[in-house]
């Protein structure tokens, strides 16, 4: 079975500064997704960015981007510039590509509380 | 375009009392997902449906959830009767159902607190 490992349950980063929250996974596809989903208070899950495992060139979107390593089996995403509004917990989620049961479903990190400093 | 809507938003009920929850997906998305968010925890699968067909209830505890999707749009999640361990966010979430990323987007979720 797949598993998503996101091993600090909290961070901080002040203001304007850059911040790189990890992710671990492990499974023996070779095809998949991995994404990253902000869930601020309010609960809504928001995408933040996805990638493609047959993809080598790392997602970017604004002030988001990614540090895909798929030997190593990380997924790190970084967040420069931070504002206030990054503020919100990032979940890092896989979904196999291959077709047949359990294909679509996503399976979530634990999270990341992110905090930022004003 | 309107996102994932979901109703309601908060509902707080007593052990062994029934409870639904709705939602509404993204308009022309032809999957829906319903999870469970415990908290501090990410969201776990509970169905997901393709149009009106369940293809995906591996974890969904029959014994007192269902689930439906009549005409292919509109879904309803039923607990009956609700134990306390149910106390939850429930987050439907809808896709196209095509190959490749099929992103999911999610509702706001309805937060489950059984007495």
């Amino acid at each position: 079975a797949q598993t998503v490992t996101q091993s600090q349950p909290e961070m901080s980063v002040q203001e304007a500064e850059t911040v790189t929250l990890s992710c671990t996974y492990d499974t023996s596809e070779s095809d998949y997704y991995l994404f990253w989903y902000k869930q601020p208070p309010s609960r809504q899950m928001i995408l933040v960015i996805r990638q493609e495992a047959y993809k080598q060139q790392n997602a970017t979107e604004n002030r988001f981007s990614v540090n895909f390593q798929k030997a190593a089996k990380s997924f790190s995403l970084k967040i420069s510039d931070s504002q206030l509004g990054d503020a919100a917990m990032y979940f890092c989620a896989y979904r196999r590509g291959a077709s047949g049961a359990g294909s679509y479903q996503l399976t979530f990190g634990k999270g990341t509380k992110l905090s930022v400093i004003p | 375009e309107a996102g994932v809507v979901q109703s309601p938003r908060y509902k707080i009920i007593e052990k062994k009392q029934p409870v639904a929850f709705w939602c509404n997906p993204i308009s022309g998305h032809n999957t829906l997902y319903w999870y469970r968010q415990n908290l501090g925890q990410g969201p776990e699968l509970l169905i997901r449906y393709e149009n009106e067909e369940a293809v995906d209830d591996s974890q969904l505890p029959k014994d007192r959830f269902s689930a439906e999707r009549l005409k292919g749009v509109d879904s309803t999640l039923k607990i009956q009767p609700a134990e306390l361990g149910d106390s939850a966010v429930y987050l439907c979430a809808s896709s196209l159902g095509f190959r490749g990323p099929d992103t999911q987007y999610f509702g706001p979720g309805t937060r489950l607190t059984v007495l």
